[in-house]
């Protein structure tokens, strides 16, 4: 299957700092990137959709301030959580979009904010 | 606004047996399905894709949809321990714009 990729694959940050995780499609061109959070024990959710080379879609809720994304090519897109705090300690998950409009997740990002 | 519906489990069934796993949806207008795996700690991975009615097997699984219903199910023949995961249930309005909506998944549990 398709290959994403996410780096890091955790981080462990002290509050006020900002963290840049990059996503990266190995072996197809994503026109559209995903960023999702997930909390324990909960279900995915859809923080943004990522399109390249225009301004990204952002769900109800999300801070478009706090986590700015970045789709510069069609194989990279990155998510940065800005002045970062406790509670923005989650899983963060990106998901790239296949030409087939299969998606494929990246292995994710573990945050830990102190 | 669509919604997924799935039955949190844990889903508890012997090794060797069939897992049935089920999953509902609100908006008429889904057009794709997704079956994904994702275990503890680690990521959703792609299991199933089906886009018309009816079975379509790959395996041991298979993913069985019933518009009319909106249901749409996976099923896991000879399940085996390694199965234990969370099954998550997707699904998008297909063309080219399409945003998926994930259920809560379904957590199994298969005991040797």
């Amino acid at each position: 299957g398709a290959v994403v990729s996410q780096h890091p694959s955790r981080v462990i940050c002290k509050s006020g700092t900002s963290v840049k995780i990059e996503c990266r499609s190995l072996d197809f061109q994503a026109t559209t990137m995903f960023w999702y959070r997930q909390f324990p024990k909960q279900s995915l959710m859809l923080m943004a959709t990522s399109n390249e080379g225009s301004k990204a879609t952002y769900e109800q809720g999300v801070e478009k301030d706090k986590f700015l994304i970045n789709h510069a090519s069609l194989t990279l897109s990155t998510l940065t959580v800005t002045s970062a705090h406790p509670e923005d300690s989650s899983f963060y998950i990106c998901s790239a979009r296949s030409p087939q409009e299969t998606q494929y997740f990246g292995p994710g990002t573990r945050l830990l904010v102190l | 606004q669509k919604e997924v519906e799935q039955n949190s489990g844990p889903l508890s069934v012997p090794e060797g047996a069939i897992a049935s796993l089920n999953c509902t949806y609100s908006d008429r207008g889904s057009q794709s399905f997704f079956w994904y795996r994702q275990y503890s700690g680690k990521s959703p991975e792609l299991i199933m894709s089906i886009y018309s009615n009816g079975d379509k097997e790959d395996g041991r699984f298979t993913a069985q949809l019933n518009k009319a219903s909106q249901y749409v199910s996976l099923l896991i023949r000879d399940s085996q321990p390694s199965d234990s995961a969370t099954y998550l249930c997707a699904l998008g309005l297909g063309g080219g714009s399409y945003i998926p909506t994930f259920g809560r998944g379904t957590s199994l549990i298969v005991h040797p």
